[in-house]
């Protein structure tokens, strides 16, 4: 079945660490996405990226880095300048032409230990 | 003033009602309309897709879009329990970018 896999589901972060969310699909989307989801504000966009080896800053870019090394995988750090990282974070991934639907993930829930 | 504007609800109806939900939004740029649902601890799930205005339907689902109004709405018909969710509109202006804005949702509990 073709769809997009976040991992892992849940995350706990300590002071002053990084971590890695992973999100791949197997769409064959070009285009993947970066959106965080607090109680009462809806999704705002962190990052998204058109193609491989680039990636834009989104809305809330501040203490998060990602990358594109592959057209299916496209991973968010969640590092520690990031003061206030307790969120649902969702990835998305849409065709790029045509302005078609963005696909979601079923996201990763990160806490602070 | 938020450009998309949604009521957070909770909204909650017996099984078998119509159920309406609404958002509306400042800028007239939009052109991409959409409606989400997410159940809790996942992701969002695409219900409708829409361009410009007028009505679109799909089951017991229709969407419709008045841009002169700045104003969509999602009519849910014969509604179930497993209806049940956090319904999210969401519209773009289109290009390249493909950039979202989205409500805030509206959480709907259908009564069995």
């Amino acid at each position: 079945d073709g769809g997009i896999t976040q991992s892992p589901k849940y995350l706990f972060r300590k002071e002053g660490q990084n971590v890695t969310l992973s999100c791949e699909q197997n769409l064959n989307h070009d285009a993947m996405y970066w959106y965080r989801q607090d109680p009462g504000q809806g999704l705002r966009l962190i990052y998204y990226s058109q193609i491989v080896n680039d990636f834009q800053k989104g809305d809330i870019a501040e203490g998060y880095s990602v990358s594109r090394e592959k057209k299916e995988s496209f991973p968010l750090t969640v590092t520690s300048a990031q003061k206030n990282p307790t969120a649902f974070y969702l990835c998305a991934s849409s065709i790029i032409t045509g302005n078609q639907p963005q696909h979601f993930g079923d996201g990763t829930r990160l806490s602070i230990l | 003033q938020k450009e998309v504007e949604q009521d957070p609800g909770p909204l909650s109806v017996p099984e078998g009602a119509i159920v309406s939900l609404n958002c509306t939004y400042s800028n007239s740029a939009f052109q991409y309309f959409m409606w989400y649902r997410q159940y809790s601890r996942k992701g969002p799930e695409l219900l409708m897709y829409t361009y410009s205005s007028g009505n679109k339907e799909d089951g017991r689902f229709t969407a419709q879009v008045d841009k002169s109004s700045k104003y969509i709405s999602l009519f849910i018909r014969d509604s179930q329990p497993s209806d049940s969710a956090t319904y999210l509109c969401a519209m773009s202006r289109g290009g390249a970018t493909n950039k979202l804005i989205f409500g805030t949702g509206t959480l709907l509990a259908v009564q069995p």
